[in-house]
């Protein structure tokens, strides 16, 4: 049962370029989304969120952009740079729930090429 | 904020038999988790304590799992008799109030 899907396993891109990466979601009752990036033998690292109440936050290079009606998240990172890859990671939230549990897609591997 | 430090970064076991995965320091937060990923697989929730016991555990954490808070600042993950299948990295987490978590490092399970 995946309520969070990326159905891209990989993306490459060239430095200086937009990446977008996108990622669905089934489960209406989620209402906050997050994107993690992991590096090789590293642990997730929290990289820029959204509540279900907006359609766009901005971070320096990092943009998520939501769509509920579609159920659909996507994160842009503008320019690209070589450091940026990694695997991003979209999770999802439902805040009614007493956990804050996690529910994440399986990873989109991003690769920028110099 | 302190890092989440786990250990051992890598672990190999005989199947069969027990091991325990600490997580540390852990201090005056609330929320803890385990997750796992399997090679190649999505992140997986394991687990959330809260308050110093269990508040959700999914279809994985089986009666082979436990969790503890042994002393207020370790987090163990002891799996009792390990399979196979439960190759994989573990990672603990905590709540960081604002939705995000800080994930350790992680363990890497390996079952031979």
């Amino acid at each position: 049962d995946q309520q969070v899907k990326q159905n891209s396993p990989s993306l490459s891109v060239q430095e200086g370029r937009i990446s977008i990466l996108n990622c669905d979601y089934t489960n209406s009752m989620f209402d906050y989304f997050l994107w993690y990036k992991k590096y090789p033998a590293e642990g997730p690292t929290f990289l820029i969120s959204i509540s279900s109440i907006k359609d766009k936050n901005e971070d320096g290079r990092f943009t998520v952009f939501l769509n509920k009606s579609a159920k659909h998240l996507s994160l842009h990172i503008v320019p690209s740079q070589p450091g940026d890859s990694a695997v991003y990671f979209c999770a999802a939230i439902n805040s009614g729930g007493s956990n804050y549990k996690l529910t994440f897609g399986k990873g989109t591997l991003l690769t920028v090429n110099p | 904020e302190p890092e989440v430090t786990q250990t051992p970064s890598h672990q190999v076991t005989q199947m069969g038999q027990e091991v325990i995965l600490r997580c540390v320091p852990i201090s005056n937060h609330l929320y803890f988790y385990w997750y796992r990923q399997i090679l190649g697989q999505k992140v997986e929730f394991l687990v959330s304590f809260y308050n110093n016991e269990i508040s959700e555990k999914s279809e994985i954490f089986d009666d082979q799992f436990s969790v503890e808070r042994p002393d207020g600042s370790n987090f163990t993950l002891k799996i009792r008799s390990t399979k196979l299948e439960d190759s994989a990295m573990y990672f603990c987490a905590r709540g960081t109030g604002n939705y995000g978590y800080t994930f350790g490092s992680g363990t890497r399970l390996t079952v031979v």
